[in-house]
Parts: structure tokens; sequence; C-alpha cells
């Protein structure tokens, strides 16, 4: 299975700031399927970013995505204090779907 | 906007079986050409996908659970379900289910997930 691993584990920045996220595969993502969701606590997971760059409807153009192949970025351009939140990259080019362990974003 | 609702009960003695009813409203689940996935996520851990199926019946598991899981669709009632047999306290965790928009969009609606506790 194609193994993805998220960096940093958290990440502390204060509103405004920029956040940057990554991932990286094991193995190259077929046709860049490659997807953002962001968790808060008590919360399902919602789906930021598809496709490496496409964003997911209502999703604010604040969050980009970008990258290819193996290495995955995910772009918060002026945090907004409902942005701190987790967030997982996930591979759906192969089977079985895989996602990575999380970077948590708090406020510092 | 389509939503989903998980259904099922949320204790469960160790080596008995898990089973789980996602309810789908606000759309047909045959239509769209979607598939519908399961995921889980243990206390204060991360995301599994368990599997997910078509609306014509076609199954995709997680190697890992495949020889315990079976996902099932149910298109007159409008929802799938999930079996895990066998289970132990290591299947404890928050299950969700999902429409998976497949190549186009992936996981694009989850329901709110219920809590399995699998404990004597």
């Amino acid at each position: 299975e194609n193994v993805l691993t998220q960096s940093p584990g958290t990440l502390s920045l204060s509103p405004g700031e920029r956040g940057t996220l990554s991932c990286w595969a094991s193995q190259s993502v077929s046709n860049d399927y490659l997807a953002w969701y962001q968790q808060k606590p008590g919360q399902a997971p919602r789906l930021l970013i598809y496709a490496a760059s496409s964003r997911a409807t209502g999703i604010p153009d604040r969050f980009r995505g970008s990258g290819s192949g193996t290495d995955f970025t995910l772009t918060i351009s002026r945090l907004e204090p409902e942005d701190f939140a987790v967030y997982y990259c996930q591979q759906y080019g192969s089977s079985p779907y895989t996602f990575g362990q999380g970077t948590k974003l708090e406020i510092k | 906007q389509v939503q989903l609702q998980e259904s099922g009960p949320g204790l469960v003695k160790p080596s008995q079986t898990l089973s789980l009813t996602c309810s789908v409203s606000g759309g047909s689940i045959s239509s769209g050409g979607y598939y519908w996935s399961w995921v889980r996520q243990p206390a204060g851990k991360g995301l599994e996908w368990i599997g997910r199926i078509s609306a014509g019946g076609s199954t995709n598991y997680n190697p890992s659970l495949k020889s315990r899981v079976t996902i099932s669709v149910d298109t007159s009632k409008n929802h799938f379900s999930l079996k895990l047999r066998s289970v132990t306290a290591a299947d404890t965790a928050v299950y969700y289910c999902a429409r998976d928009g497949g190549y186009t969009s992936s996981l694009t609606d989850w329901g709110q997930g219920t809590l399995v506790t699998v404990s004597s």
C-alpha cells in the first residue's frame, strides 16, 4: 500500500499567518489523486482539496493544494480562527485508500 | 445536498460481529455513479479506510480487514451496511460512512460518525 507521511506533526501559528502542510507518499500517487481533509474535534472530516489542487465545493480560496507524484502541499494563505484543526492527506489513486497520520494546526 | 447517517449498536462483545447501517437521504444511492465507503477512527488516532461498494454491489476492501469485512447495499432502502466479524478491542473506533466520488473527487460527504466500543 501507498504510505503517506505528513509533516510537521504539529504546527503552531497565529491568525493571519500562512500555513504550509506537507504530505509525502512512499510511491507515486496515480494521476495525482491526492485529497486533503480538515477535521475539528467531535466532527467528521471535511473534504477541502481533491486531485491535488482542486478545491471542493464551498471551500474558501485561501486553501490551495499543490504538488505531484510523491510530494504534495496544502497551503492556507491567511489563517482564520476557524482553520485551527487537524488536517489529513489521503491518496485514492490505488487501493487501499490510505491516509497520512495528520497535522495538527494549533493557535500559537 | 446528500446526507448520511450511521446507525447500529454502540457496544459489541469481543468475538462477535459489528453491524452498522448508513442511511442516505437527499439523493438516490443508485444515481451519479458513486461508491459508498466506510472509514474508522480510533480515539485520538488517524483515519483508516475500511472499504467501499458501488450501487451495483461491486466492492473493494482494505486488505488489512478483508478477511473479516462485508459491505452490502440495499438500493430499495437507500442504505448500505458494514459487517465486521470477530471483533476485538482494537476495533473500538468511531465509524464513518461517506459518499465516494472515486477518481473524480474521493470522499465528498460524510456521516457524523458513530462510536462503537468492543467490550465484554
